[in-house]
């Protein structure tokens, strides 16, 4: 069955760094998702991407924020100037929308730790 | 203000019908309602998804009212294994902008 795939698994980095999450999405998807969650909360929306822009994004995607796809696989999430506040797992997800039904599907996870 | 809101956490036995509730005050009128399972550390995991009235598949029914303020994952016989967080993803209007918003998460502890 395939899946979303996202690397590293686990990122620590200093305040102030940038970081670059990866994902590739499901192959043949076109809509592509980042979402967060704080330890112990629940998951939030960052930002939806199709057709090779931002379709949707939520408050918490702020200008330190941008997302990206490189080439035909990868799905990326960067981070310029990390705070601490911004230590979560990032969760990355795909779906092909078939009509009006958005099924998306998530990779395991990106655990950030900003020190 | 945009919200979802489930109940925080539920209790079961073995082979008793679950029922989690979410309630969604400003749903965007045309796209679909779903529902995620999470383990711990893990990413959501689809259960089912609906847009009104009754949606069954192998795992679980989803009950959506007309006025579609509400939604119900029903998990007709829990096991052990269901033991998880679930949550709904509800698309959602706030000021004129649609984004989704997860629920507020349901503790599923289903005991032996």
């Amino acid at each position: 069955e395939p899946e979303v795939t996202q690397t590293p698994s686990h990122q620590v980095t200093q305040m102030g760094q940038e970081v670059i999450l990866r994902c590739v999405p499901i192959s043949n998807h076109l809509y592509f998702y980042w979402y967060r969650q704080i330890l112990g909360q629940k998951v939030e929306f960052l930002v939806s991407f199709y057709n090779n822009e931002i379709s949707e994004k939520s408050e918490i995607f702020d200008d330190q924020f941008s997302v990206e796809r490189p080439d035909g696989s990868n799905f990326t999430l960067k981070i310029r100037s990390t705070k601490l506040e911004d230590s979560a797992m990032y969760f990355c997800a795909s779906s092909d929308r078939t009509g009006v039904a958005d099924t998306q599907y998530f990779g395991p996870g990106t655990r950030l730790t900003v020190l | 203000l945009a919200k979802t809101t489930q109940p925080i956490s539920m209790d079961s036995y073995e082979g008793q019908e679950v029922n989690i509730t979410c309630s969604h005050n400003n749903i965007a009128t045309n796209d679909y309602i779903t529902w995620y399972q999470q383990f711990p550390s893990q990413g959501p995991r689809f259960i089912i998804q609906g847009y009104k009235t009754k949606v069954t598949n192998e795992v679980a029914s989803l009950f959506i009212p007309a006025d579609r303020k509400s939604s119900t994952l029903s998990l007709p016989r829990v096991s052990l294994s269901d033991t998880a967080v679930y949550y709904c993803l509800v698309p959602m209007m706030n000021t004129g902008f649609q984004k989704l918003v997860f629920g507020t998460g349901t503790r599923l502890l289903v005991s032996p």
